[in-house]
């Protein structure tokens, strides 16, 4: 059974960091792309960046270029998620996703609270 | 950027009843749409891909169709764990993958 489970959420002031991981199990996490969608209070689902299975390429959404950074360890089965210079709009619920192909989005965990406030 | 318009943004029926959801893409789009729904306090889950292609496990009461710019998913016979937020999206040109402002289903 396909398994994501984030960790590292939590209240962080505005222009501090925050790291959030994703721990895949049940399926052969190297072979797969991934993405990081957040949700925020109330509010629809928004992509936010993604990594090929090598992670060799990466894509961000623009009001997070140069702020977040996508990363994994195939070793470990982790997914990866920087967040620097964090602002109030990035308050959200962060998901990790597999991606079944060309950006299908076939297994969620459960996600991640970050919020962003002082 | 493709933008995703999603109608109606709530709706509610009754047991048994059929719906339907509405997405609009601002470009043709070629069947690459997706549809999830997620339940209260729930993490979104895939309901459907290539407009039309029923995801495992996936009850058969959903359904999905459409072309170009215009999708639709549809419910035969409302239960009551379909009540629901529910999103489109689209993966035929990215990055971005653009989702759908979603619609909450609720029962009457």
């Amino acid at each position: 059974e396909v398994q994501l489970v984030e960790s590292g959420g939590g209240l962080v002031q505005p222009g501090r960091s925050l790291k959030l991981s994703c721990a895949a199990s049940g399926f052969t996490f190297s072979n797969y792309g991934m993405h990081w969608i957040r949700q925020a209070p109330t509010k629809g689902l928004e992509w936010v960046a993604s990594i090929s299975p090598s992670g060799g390429s990466t894509y961000y959404r623009d009001s997070v270029k140069g702020r977040f950074t996508i990363s994994r360890d195939n070793a470990k089965s982790t997914l990866y998620l920087q967040m620097d210079s964090l602002r109030s709009e990035d308050t959200a619920t962060y998901y990790c996703a597999t991606d079944r192909g060309a950006g299908v989005m076939d297994a969620w965990g459960q996600g991640a609270s970050v919020t962003v406030s002082s | 950027d493709i933008q995703m318009t999603q109608s109606p943004a709530s709706l509610s029926a009754s047991l048994g009843e059929t719906v339907t959801i509405e997405c609009r893409a601002s470009e043709d789009i070629y069947n690459g749409l997706a549809w999830y729904q997620q339940k209260p306090g729930k993490s979104p889950q895939l309901l459907i891909y290539n407009a039309n292609s029923l995801h495992t496990g996936v009850p058969s009461r959903f359904s999905g169709s459409g072309s170009g710019t215009q999708y639709s998913l549809k419910i035969n016979s409302l239960q009551s764990e379909d009540v629901a937020s529910y999103f489109c999206q689209q993966y035929y040109d990215y990055p971005p993958w653009t989702f759908g402002g979603g619609t909450k289903l609720e029962l009457k």
